[in-house]
């Protein structure tokens, strides 16, 4: 079993839809958060980042962190054809691994006009 | 200009043949990072560097070695590429204290 499953997808929505991301994960030292879009033929870029567990907004992304069920979530509201990447979640254990990150496998997001 | 930048962006090559694939950075970052995409597998970790004198292995180094020239060079190399080394390279950096990557353009190497 991976330390962090993802939905590979993909998924397809019209424009304006709210898109829901979700990753689960296994190891409980995990405290650091992140999610990342990747468009075509370029790298990562980090998205948006949250330490333990809650929820921060910054436009129209919101990420969510519940640790007691192990299971992240990144939503995307008013979706636009723009937004159409793969997403990538990505977890750390910064003090007991390192800081090296582990990602999900990616789930790819197509926006429809 | 970016910050974290790879050579080449394109690569094909042959079974056997040593591969260098380059990566610098202006961010002034002590910490770097080589990591190979694949369809469906996501980012694999394949060496680390903490610092100059401080190089380690992650999930997937085998058939791969590196070379941390400097705090803003890191170069990973192939020594005999294989077809199953074909995938996308990226290079990654980090600070100390902060969990957050930050990515190159990647590679794109094509061994045949």
């Amino acid at each position: 079993q991976k330390e962090v499953e993802q939905d590979p997808g993909p998924l397809s929505v019209p424009e304006g839809a709210i898109v829901s991301l979700n990753c689960t994960y296994s190891n409980s030292a995990f405290q650091y958060f992140m999610w990342y879009r990747q468009y075509s033929r370029k790298g990562p870029e980090l998205l948006m980042y949250t330490y333990s567990s809650g929820n921060k907004e910054d436009g129209r992304f919101t990420a969510q962190v519940d640790k007691s069920s192990k299971y992240i979530s990144l939503f995307i509201r008013d979706s636009q054809p723009s937004d159409s990447a793969t997403y990538l979640c990505a977890m750390s254990a910064i003090y007991n691994q390192g800081g090296k990150l582990i990602f999900g496998q990616g789930t790819e997001l197509s926006v429809k006009p | 200009d970016a910050d974290v930048t790879q050579t080449p962006r394109n690569r094909i090559t042959k079974t056997g043949k040593r591969i260098m694939l380059e990566c610098s950075q202006t961010k002034g970052h002590d910490r770097m990072y080589w990591y190979r995409q694949d369809p469906g597998l996501g980012l694999q970790l394949i060496y680390y560097s903490f610092d100059v004198k401080d190089i380690n292995k992650g999930e997937i180094s085998d058939g791969y070695s590196v070379s941390r020239q400097a705090q803003a060079k890191f170069s990973l190399s192939l020594e005999s590429a294989i077809p199953n080394q074909t995938a996308l390279y990226f290079c990654a950096t980090s600070d100390p204290g902060h969990p957050e990557q930050f990515f190159g353009p990647g590679t794109r190497l094509t061994v045949l």
